[in-house]
């Protein structure tokens, strides 16, 4: 059964800080792994999705690593800001068709 | 294009009541999900569908909950009767097949049972 953890739980920063967050996932067999940001009251956005035959992906400020065999993955957020303080989920994705979450990682970029 | 549309928004039971959700996904994208996110977890999956059969609903508790999706677009989640347990936000999602076009999930219905 596959199981997601994410660390830290919450993480507090000063703007224009780089900052990292840990998710790792027990089955290394999957398809994708997706980052998710989640705004209170907000459903998800999809911020990065890495396939299993790919190492990274960025967009804008944000980098995102996969490493199957450590079973690990990292979302690096450059240059901080108070509009990227949100919950940040991972989620990897065994058959390409069911997403199991973590936690969540709760980020307070303070201004 | 247009969301994933939910609704209510927000729903506010007693304990042993009944609710029902509706979702409209992306036109065109075969694949829904329900997903039940309790405070301060993860969202689980609760019911797949691909058109408008079941995939997958392993983790649905068939006892009380229980979803269709009529011709293959919309959907409802109903909940017959609530326990306090059931307090959550419940997500929509759909896909236009499977992962590798991603997922694009609703706002939401914050569901309290009391």
């Amino acid at each position: 059964k596959q199981e997601v953890t994410q660390i830290p739980a919450a993480l507090s920063v000063p703007e224009g800080e780089n900052l990292v967050l840990n998710c790792s996932f027990t089955d290394s067999a999957i398809y994708n792994l997706q980052w998710f940001r989640q705004d209170p009251g907000k459903g998800l956005t999809s911020l990065l999705l890495i396939q299993s035959s790919q190492r990274e992906q960025t967009s804008g400020r944000l980098n995102a690593s996969l490493d199957k065999s450590s079973g690990r993955s990292t979302l690096y957020i450059a240059a901080s800001q108070p509009g990227d303080s949100a919950t940040y989920l991972c989620a990897a994705d065994k058959y390409g068709n069911k997403l199991v979450f973590g936690a969540g990682t709760i980020l307070r970029v303070k201004s | 294009e247009a969301g994933v549309a939910q609704s209510p928004r927000y729903k506010i039971i007693e304990k042993r009541q009944s609710v029902a959700f509706w979702c409209n996904p992306i036109s065109g994208h075969a694949t829904l999900y329900w997903y039940q996110q309790i405070l301060g977890q993860g969202p689980k999956l609760l019911i797949q569908f691909q058109n408008n059969g079941v995939v997958d609903d392993s983790q649905l508790p068939k006892d009380r909950f229980s979803a269709e999706r009529l011709k293959g677009v919309d959907s409802t989640l109903k909940i017959q009767p609530a326990k306090l347990e059931d307090s959550a936000v419940y997500l929509c999602a759909s896909s236009l097949r499977t992962a590798t076009y991603g997922y694009t999930f609703g706002s939401g219905t914050r569901l309290t049972v009391v």
